[in-house]
């Protein structure tokens, strides 16, 4: 199947800092991407949505000053955690929405741990 | 809010065992339903997915799940379980007029050698 990948796979960073995640799909183009965050033995959340060329759509409770989403082009989604804290830590997964198929792929995930 | 509930958060089987994880969902529209499972250290993959048309769904590695309409319901199914099944799976339901994957809070499931 499609592959999306996301980098970096894990990260770890001082409170205060930002940290930046990219999401690729390497061989197909993505019409929508979206951005989840899972705690530890939790299930997935949806964060936000993101269209290329326009602005993400957050879930409610979800700060978009907070957790900056860029979708540059058909195959790259990013994901900006501003001035991080510990309480940010958590899994970071994307999908992607294949274009044409509409079949959702997922990304291996990145996590963040925040000093 | 649409909502999906895994009732078993972990399962411990031993192999050849017949394993059956259930989910129910609370929206009352079409709903196009998929089960994934994340093995450990690496990512999502599809197991199955049903949108329409018998409501019985085979998927990948002898999976099966069963669509109830009237149960909302949707679970998934193994007859004999292997030791490479260990993983967590998690239910995930998408309304038909929308793209928005809510899922389950995932079953961890164990299975003993």
């Amino acid at each position: 199947g499609a592959v999306v990948s996301q980098h970096p796979s894990w990260v770890i960073c001082k409170s205060g800092t930002s940290v930046k995640i990219e999401c690729r799909s390497l061989d197909f183009q993505a019409t929508t991407m979206f951005w989840y965050r899972q705690f530890p033995k939790q299930s997935l959340m949806l964060m936000a949505t993101s269209n290329e060329g326009s602005k993400a759509t957050y879930e409610q409770g979800v700060e978009k000053d907070k957790f900056l989403i860029n979708h540059a082009s058909l195959t790259l989604s990013t994901l900006t955690v501003t001035s991080a804290h510990p309480e940010d830590s958590s899994f970071y997964i994307c999908s992607a929405t294949q274009q044409g198929t509409g079949e959702l792929f997922f990304g291996e995930g990145s996590r963040l741990t925040v000093l | 809010a649409q909502s999906v509930s895994q009732h078993n958060h972990h399962v411990i089987l031993s192999e050849a065992a017949s394993l059956e994880l259930g989910c129910n969902y609370s929206y009352g529209g079409t709903v196009n339903l998929f089960w994934y499972v994340q093995y450990p250290g690496q990512h999502l993959q599809l197991l199955l997915k049903y949108f329409s048309g018998d409501p019985l769904v085979k998927g990948i590695k002898g999976f099966e799940a069963e669509f109830i309409k009237s149960k909302f319901s949707f679970n998934l199914r193994k007859p004999s379980v292997q030791w490479s099944d260990t993983a967590e799976y998690f239910c995930a339901v998408l309304k038909a007029a929308g793209n928005k994957l809510t899922f389950g809070g995932g079953t961890r499931v164990l299975v003993k050698p």
